[in-house]
């Protein structure tokens, strides 16, 4: 079965400051990978997707992942943290051996501190 | 392009109540699902349906029940409404379903089961 794991529940960054969430996933087949953002009270928005091709992603608002295969991950990393990136992150994993259905991490939180 | 429609926002149900979350898409996406968003667990997936008529469980399916008559709609029914039902419930669809693509979500309902 897949599954995915995010290790931190809750990061505080300071405003201007660099900021990197962290991805595991468990699989067998080939991971497609994503990671949403979700603003207090709002739904899930793309950040950015991984299929294949180049590893290191960009996406919106300035986020980037790189998938690194040997270490199962997909980390987010965003170089310069504004007040509103506070939100909560989810990274997903789908894949054709679970007919593409998404699985959710736990998600982090992320504070932002002027 | 509405996207995907949630109606309720705001639902407080008595125990044993049943009620109806309405969800519509106006993008003719193939692939409709049901998500529950409890604090610590992410998103875990209800029901879905690949296409009209055509709908089956996910993860934790006990006590709802869905059907899509249309390519448009896809309500979530409580039957018997639990304090454990208690949750933020996502709609969410996808343009198709036999490859990975981007998951759109609506709003979210808030629902409070006393």
């Amino acid at each position: 079965a897949q599954s995915v794991t995010q290790p931190d529940i809750h990061i505080t960054v300071s405003e201007g400051a660099s900021l990197e969430l962290r991805c595991n996933y468990s699989y067998g087949a080939t991971p497609y990978l994503f990671w949403y953002v979700q603003s207090p009270g709002q739904g899930l928005q793309l950040l950015l997707k991984y299929f294949s091709g180049d590893t290191l992603v960009q996406g919106i608002k300035g986020f980037e992942a790189e998938f690194k295969r040997s270490q199962s991950s997909f980390n987010l990393r965003k170089p310069s943290v504004h007040w509103s990136d506070a939100a909560e992150y989810f990274c997903a994993v789908a894949s054709s051996a679970n007919d593409y259905k998404l699985s959710f991490g736990a998600g982090t939180t992320v504070t932002v501190r002027a | 392009n509405a996207g995907v429609t949630q109606t309720p926002k705001f639902q407080v149900l008595k125990t044993g109540q049943s009620m109806t979350l309405q969800c519509a898409q106006d993008m003719n996406h193939e692939y409709m699902s049901w998500y529950r968003q409890d604090p610590g667990m992410g998103l875990r997936l209800i029901h879905y349906s690949v296409g009209a008529g055509i709908t089956d469980q996910g993860e934790v399916p006990n006590g709802y029940n869905v059907s899509r008559s249309t390519t448009e709609d896809f309500p979530l029914r409580l039957l018997s409404a639990a304090p454990s039902q208690t949750s933020v419930y996502f709609c969410a669809s996808s343009y198709e379903v036999r490859s990975p693509t981007e998951a759109f979500f609506g709003q979210g309902t808030r629902l409070t089961v006393v």
